[in-house]
């Protein structure tokens, strides 16, 4: 049964052409996050909601946002795509924003610049 | 100086080996310690939490945890092929609402 639900897992686009990825959950969470994972790095947050309160990490780039219209779903949106911006991109939610909340993680889009 | 440093691998073991993934962290305010595993082309999922220095089992796995080392491990025993996988570490100061700071992952392969 999917929990976390990515679409697409693959997505190509063109250098400075606006993407957007979207995040599905099943598990009724508060809680949704988006991470950029390059190859070989760790995963990085981005940002993460706690219902409709967003929170942007300090070091995400003007270039990144998101929108989570409901509690099911939450979108990434790249404005102007770089090729440093090529990576995994990985959706999360847990229940709660407490440490001791599991995250539990969709299976990612990978995300291709040309 | 990274948060956490993490030996990317790869790590390649015969069938059956223990195996031991490790971590270091600098911050001394990190709490609470995780491993996650991901196969390739997932997401990573949840394998253990800890919370205190010292041990926790989970059947063939255990994570050790020693504060006064910023050390963290990730012991495999009798491991097996469907073992193969990137395990990261994360770790957590408890507050940013459930801010994760992941290690790069360590790839394992475990031979037949």
């Amino acid at each position: 049964d999917a929990m976390v639900i990515q679409n697409p897992r693959y997505q190509v686009t063109q250098f400075g052409k606006p993407v957007t990825l979207s995040c599905s959950q099943t598990l009724n969470h508060n809680v949704m996050y988006w991470y950029q994972q390059k190859s070989s790095q760790a995963p990085k947050l981005l940002f993460h909601y706690y219902d409709k309160d967003f929170n942007n990490e300090a070091d995400t780039p003007d270039n990144f946002q998101s929108r989570r219209p409901n509690t099911s779903f939450c979108f990434l949106d790249i404005r102007s795509p770089g090729l440093g911006d090529a990576a995994m991109y990985l959706c999360a939610t847990s229940r709660g924003g407490r440490v001791q909340e599991t995250q539990y993680f969709g299976p990612g889009t990978r995300l291709l610049v040309l | 100086q990274k948060e956490v440093e993490q030996d990317p691998g790869p790590l390649s073991v015969p069938e059956g080996a223990i195996v031991s993934l490790n971590c270091t962290y600098s911050n001394s305010a990190f709490q609470y310690f995780m491993w996650y595993r991901q196969y390739s082309r997932k997401g990573p999922e949840l394998l253990m939490y800890t919370y205190s220095s010292g041990n926790k089992e989970d059947g063939r796995f255990t994570a050790q945890v020693d504060k006064s080392s910023k050390y963290i491990s990730l012991f495999i025993r009798d491991s097996q092929p469907s073992d193969s996988a990137t395990y990261l570490c994360a770790i957590s100061w408890g507050g940013g609402g459930n801010k994760l700071t992941f290690g790069t992952g360590t790839q394992l392969k475990v031979e037949l």
